[in-house]
């Protein structure tokens, strides 16, 4: 099955304790981002990478780390994580531009993180 | 960078209804896409229409790209249909980014 998968699904932590949220695709989509989601302020982009070590910032990068070693995968690393960075975070891949369909995005489940 | 509108930010139906969400964007595109996310937070792909029109079952969107504008179209509503309605769209450009709107809250009533 086609599919995002992103984990853990719930995450608790606290305040400076480094962390890691692995997102897995496997319809070998070179086009991989992430996603924070807030009440009020809807989806906002955290980083985003075209392709295999290609990576680059969003709208709000700051406190967030990713790497992209293999084209399956794209975790996201908080090295310091925040009470600001608690949120509901989405991973979400695609084919590159193609001008067609191939471009829909699609979503990991999303993880719930709370930084206490 | 561009702006997306979406409007009415909160809907409330009864069940057999029809609707009609809207997306506003301040440039011109080459990506437009819809997305609902249902109550359990999930983020389905609905539509890619960057132009024109596509039908999938209840569900129909149109894209006006010289107006600036997509319509999503909700027609015999069922309470599964709630949820929030999301666009996001990327214009010509070489940064790769979607950029979302706020979306529309659904609530279907039984």
């Amino acid at each position: 099955e086609a599919q995002v998968t992103q984990n853990p699904r719930y995450l608790i932590t606290v305040t400076g304790k480094k962390l890691t949220v692995t997102c897995s695709q496997n319809m070998n989509h070179e086009y991989m981002s992430w996603y924070r989601q807030d009440p009020g302020l809807g989806l906002r982009q955290i980083y985003y990478s075209m392709n295999v070590e290609v990576t680059d910032k969003g709208d709000v990068p700051e406190g967030y780390k990713v790497s992209r070693k293999e084209k399956r995968n794209f975790p996201l690393i908080l090295e310091s994580p925040s009470p600001n960075q608690t949120s509901l975070y989405f991973c979400a891949s695609s084919f590159r531009r193609t001008g067609t369909v191939n471009e829909k995005l699609f979503f990991g489940s999303g993880t719930q993180l709370s930084v206490l | 960078g561009i702006q997306v509108e979406q409007s009415p930010p909160d809907l409330i139906l009864q069940e057999g209804a029809n609707s009609t969400l809207r997306c506003n964007f301040s440039d011109s595109v080459n990506n437009l896409q819809w997305f609902h996310q249902n109550p359990w937070g999930q983020l389905i792909n609905l539509f890619y229409i960057p132009s024109g029109t596509k039908q999938n079952g209840r569900l129909s969107a149109t894209t006006v790209a010289t107006e600036r504008y997509s319509l999503l179209y909700i027609s015999s509503s069922q309470t599964t249909d709630s949820g929030v309605y999301f666009c996001a769209v990327r214009s010509g450009g070489s940064n790769y980014k979607l950029t979302f709107g706020k979306g529309t809250l659904l609530t279907v009533n039984p």
